[in-house]
């Protein structure tokens, strides 16, 4: 049982560069989501899923797109890579995603810097 | 990861001592609240929860503590050891239906030895 798994550990892109963050879950979760994580504040929701073929959005969702065509993959596509998209990402599961239902569970991040 | 944590502030503790980090919640209609450890270049890893039904919380060695009066949360580890240091962070919700949680900056915690 692997858990949540990220891919990649760090990347590099240039401004205009596309390119997707992969996280998969071998734990059966309905819920998926993405936060990124900036110096000086919390981590912040980008899209969400609560099941296959579900998705929406968060509270920070300019700039990224996600699918989720199955239970245990949520891409996390950035189209066109912009300097402010420099941050941490984290990828998390959970059964239901419900607040206070079940307990979420990270990957251990994607560290993207856009230059 | 590192440069995440370079503008949090800092707890020092020796190693066994007790430690306590604290963390005001930002809506008083929260009401559950999370507490995460962050080791450097992990994801957030999960510690203890409490509702707003209760003022306290126990675990293996961790308390957690609960004052809705001044929206304030506590997070409480007895005899802190070395791989208790990590970046410490709070999340509030309300519990209705919502998938949405307002997490905390956080605190590092450094052991000393």
């Amino acid at each position: 049982n692997a858990g949540v798994t990220q891919t990649p550990k760090f990347q590099v892109l240039k401004t205009g560069q596309s390119m997707t963050l992969q996280c998969a879950q071998d734990m059966n979760h309905e819920y998926m989501s993405w936060y990124r994580q900036d110096p000086g504040m919390g981590l912040r929701l980008i899209h969400y899923s609560v099941g296959a073929g579900i998705t929406d959005q968060g509270e920070v969702p300019n700039g990224y797109n996600v699918s989720r065509s199955t239970t245990e993959d949520f891409p996390l596509r950035l189209l066109s890579a912009a300097p402010s998209q420099t941050s941490v990402y984290f990828c998390a599961s959970s059964y239901s995603g419900l607040a206070g239902a079940d307990t979420q569970y990270f990957g251990p991040g994607t560290r993207l810097t856009v230059l | 990861g590192e440069s995440v944590g370079l503008h949090l502030p800092t707890l020092s503790v020796q190693e066994g001592d007790n430690s306590i980090i604290n963390c005001a919640y930002s809506n008083s209609a929260s009401d559950y609240f999370i507490w995460y450890k962050q080791e450097s270049g992990k994801g957030p890893q999960f510690i203890i929860d409490i509702r707003s039904n209760m003022d306290k919380r126990q675990g293996q060695r961790v308390t957690v503590l609960l004052n809705k009066t001044v929206k304030h949360l506590s997070l409480q580890i007895a005899a802190t050891q070395p791989g208790d240091s990590a970046v410490y962070f709070c999340a509030e919700t309300i519990s209705s239906g919502t998938y949405k949680y307002i997490f905390g900056t956080g605190t590092r915690l450094k052991v000393l030895a």
